[in-house]
């Protein structure tokens, strides 16, 4: 099993371009998640999706899309990138939404967006 | 105020020493606690849950306690690998306003030869 796989890894983008960040798992889980972490503060939830199909708002949603078109994959997208969403984007998933003691998320490696 | 707050650190710890440290959490109504463990620019990856009892796994001990709404992680005899920032992480629990899943920001240790 890969877990949890990003595409790109990096990406320097000119305040409004566009981009989409991608985000498969390969471990059949219903739960998907986007979070960006910034030096100094927690990772923050985006995003997110209880299944195919299916998304929702996260603690910062503003400036972001996504979809969930396949269960497999979860889609991140900024539409007119702007430097405050320099940032490392995270993408998890999970077996159920509300993780129990038995239960965890597993993170994929990171994408380091630069937005000049 | 956050919602989750930990000492940042660094903690610098001399190999085969004992550190602990600390996470308090505002919200009452929490249901699950979880420690991560994050090397430097890579993802979480857990370390262990937190039961009500508290728990060990290994060289690592983790306390709940509810009361004052702090979580506690020790680790015993440290190693250098054990070099990382340990992330608290709270789960609020199912309500209609979702996303109640917050990282602390962490907590840096260096362990040292």
């Amino acid at each position: 099993n890969a877990g949890v796989t990003q595409t790109p890894k990096f990406r320097v983008l000119k305040t409004g371009q566009s981009m989409t960040l991608l985000c498969a798992q390969d471990m059949n889980h219903e739960y998907m998640y986007w979070y960006r972490q910034d030096p100094g503060m927690g990772l923050r939830l985006i995003h997110y999706s209880v299944g195919e199909g299916t998304t929702a708002k996260g603690e910062v949603p503003d400036g972001y899309n996504v979809s969930r078109l396949k269960k497999q994959n979860f889609l991140l997208g900024l539409e007119s990138a702007a430097p405050s969403q320099t940032s490392v984007y995270f993408c998890a998933s999970s077996p159920t939404l509300n993780p129990r003691p038995t239960d965890t998320q597993y993170f994929g490696p990171g994408t380091r967006l630069t937005v000049l | 105020r956050k919602e989750v707050e930990q000492d940042p650190g660094p903690f610098n710890v001399p190999e085969g020493a004992t550190v602990a440290f600390n996470c308090t959490y505002s919200n009452s109504a929490s249901q699950s606690f979880f420690w991560y463990r994050q090397d430097c620019r890579k993802e979480p990856k857990l370390l262990m849950s937190v039961y009500s009892s508290g728990n060990e796994d290994g060289r690592f001990t983790a306390q709940l306690n509810r009361a004052s709404q702090y979580i506690s992680l020790l680790i015993r005899d440290s190693k250098l690998s054990d070099s990382a920032t340990y992330l608290c992480v709270v789960e609020f629990g199912r309500t209609d306003s979702w996303g109640k899943f917050q990282f602390g920001a962490g907590t840096q240790v260096v362990v040292t030869p």
